[in-house]
């Protein structure tokens, strides 16, 4: 479970705070991802990164805003939450080649609480 | 827009017994890829086993196997000799030739002793 490493495990943060969370890969993947887990919602795809380079935005809010500064790390920086952003948020990496991405490995997630 | 669809919110079963989990999903492409997902309570998502759309063959990984039928696009997920520790959320998983992938609401398995 040393794979993918997150961040902190926990965070509770009112809304008007600025916080990030941080995602380090340690197995040579070229592409990072950011999901969000909430109760009884299929996992929602947030951010893709292929070799530092944003290559999905699926319609997140401006109040999340992901920084991939090289290939192993991945931040999310958050402001102005609102409480429906309470959920388990999930880094994931894999090995991409000519577009084509193998499986994901999981980091075990920050959960995310807003008051 | 590929949707994945799993119609089992809950499951349980006995230990040592063999469970079936379904997944449904809905595209137009025709090279893609499958796979199944394990979250234990409190633990890391980790992958249980994949499935090439090319591949006819159904991919096996010990006690796990799957039925895919590409033509029903369905993808169920076998457990055999169920275990305690097979207690999980288990996320049906659909990814095109690009790294979006779109997952299943899940199915909790609870293995009873």
């Amino acid at each position: 479970e040393t794979g993918v490493t997150q961040t902190p495990r926990h965070l509770v943060m009112g809304m008007t705070n600025k916080k990030s969370l941080k995602c380090e890969q340690h197995l040579g993947h070229n592409a990072m991802y950011w999901y969000k887990q909430s109760a009884k919602k299929p996992l929602e795809l947030m951010f893709v990164y292929n070799f530092k380079e944003q290559t999905e935005n699926n319609s997140v809010p401006s109040r999340f805003s992901p920084e991939c500064p090289n290939s192993s790390h991945l931040f999310l920086h958050l402001h102005t939450l609102q409480p429906e952003d309470s959920a388990l948020y999930l880094c994931a990496s894999s090995q991409a080649h000519r577009g084509l991405s193998y499986e994901q490995y999981f980091g075990p997630g920050t959960r995310l609480t807003v008051t | 827009a590929q949707t994945v669809t799993q119609s089992q919110p809950e499951m349980s079963v006995q230990e040592a017994e063999t469970v079936t989990l379904s997944c449904t999903y809905d595209t137009s492409e025709n090279n893609y890829y499958l796979f199944w997902y394990k979250q234990p309570p409190s633990r890391q998502m980790i992958l249980v086993i994949r499935q090439e759309a090319y591949k006819q063959q159904n991919a096996t990984e010990n006690r796990f196997s799957v039925n895919f039928q590409k033509a029903a696009k369905s993808f169920s997920l076998k457990i055999s000799d169920s275990q305690l520790g097979d207690t999980a959320m288990y996320f049906c998983a659909f990814m095109k030739n690009n790294n979006d992938m779109r997952f299943g609401a899940g199915t909790r398995l609870t293995v009873k002793p």
